[in-house]
C-alpha cells in the first residue's frame, strides 16, 4: 500500500502572498489530519478532515484553511503569508472506526516565506 | 486541554545498550491513547508504539516496550538493544479517546527527545 504523500515537498514564498498545500491518503483512510511543526513551537494541531467535513481545529488563525475533496485528498491554504508561517507542514491519515486511530504522516512539505 | 512534557531533550546511547525515554502527561481524561513516534533526520514520521489508556498491559513492539503509569501520568519509551538506525528525534504524543472509541485526529506531543546512538 503507498504511504501518505504531499505534495510539494518543498516551496519558497514572499510575505503577503498565499499558498497550498496537498496531501494524498492512505488507500481507504478518510480521515486527514494537519499539523505545523517549527523549531520553536514543536509540532501543533491545525485541522482534521473526515468525508469533506472540518471535524477538529487548532489554535490558529484564520488564514490557515483546509478542505478534504471526495477521494480523501485534502488541502490546506496559508494566505496572507507571515515570515512566522515558516514550518515543515505535515499531514496525516487514519482509518476511522472503534478501534482504529492510529496516524501515519507523511514525508512532509518544508514552506520558507521570505 | 492536554499536555505533554518530555523532560531529556537530548540522549545518547552506546549501540546494543538500552535507554529509556521519559514522558508525562496531564489531563483530566479517563480514555485517551498514547504514542511514541520517531522522526529521523530528514525523514518522515514513523509509529513506534501505542497504548490505549484502558489496558493495564504495557505494550511492546520487538525491541520496543513502555512502561505506562495511568496514576502518575507517565508512559516511558524503552529501546534495548538500540541500533545506530535508532537514531532520531523520539515524540511522545497523546489523543483523547470520545465516544464510541473514535477520535478526531487531534495529537497533542511532546517536545521530543534527541536519540543519538553511537557506534
Amino acid at each position: 500500500k503507498a504511504g501518505v504523500t504531499q505534495t510539494p515537498r518543498y516551496l519558497i514564498k514572499t510575505r503577503g502572498q498565499q499558498v497550498t498545500l496537498s496531501c494524498s491518503p492512505i488507500s481507504g483512510h478518510r480521515s486527514v489530519s494537519w499539523y505545523q511543526q517549527t523549531p520553536g513551537q514543536g509540532l501543533q494541531f491545525l485541522f482534521e478532515y473526515f468525508s469533506e467535513t472540518q471535524r477538529n481545529k487548532g489554535n490558529f488563525p484564520g488564514r490557515f484553511s483546509g478542505r478534504q475533496f471526495s477521494n480523501s485528498r485534502s488541502e490546506m491554504n496559508v494566505s496572507t503569508l507571515e515570515l512566522g508561517d515558516s514550518a515543515l507542514y505535515l499531514c496525516a491519515s487514519s482509518s476511522v472506526g472503534k478501534g482504529t486511530y492510529e496516524q501515519y504522516f507523511g514525508p512532509g512539505t518544508r514552506l520558507t516565506v521570505t | 486541554a492536554q499536555t505533554v512534557t518530555q523532560s531529556q531533550p537530548e540522549m545518547s546511547v552506546q549501540e546494543a545498550e538500552t535507554v529509556t525515554l521519559s514522558c508525562t502527561y496531564d489531563t483530566s481524561e479517563s480514555n485517551y491513547y498514547l504514542f511514541w513516534y520517531k522522526q529521523p533526520p530528514s525523514r518522515q514520521m514513523i509509529l513506534v508504539i501505542r497504548q490505549e489508556a484502558y489496558k493495564q498491559q504495557n505494550a511492546t513492539e520487538n525491541r520496543f516496550s513502555v512502561n505506562f503509569q495511568k496514576a502518575a501520568k507517565s508512559f516511558s519509551l524503552k529501546i534495548s538493544d538500540s541500533q545506530l538506525g535508532d537514531t532520531a528525534m523520539y515524540f511522545c504524543a497523546f489523543m483523547k479517546q470520545y465516544a464510541g472509541g473514535t477520535s478526531y485526529g487531534k495529537l497533542t506531543f511532546g517536545q521530543g527527545t534527541i536519540l543519538t546512538v553511537h557506534p
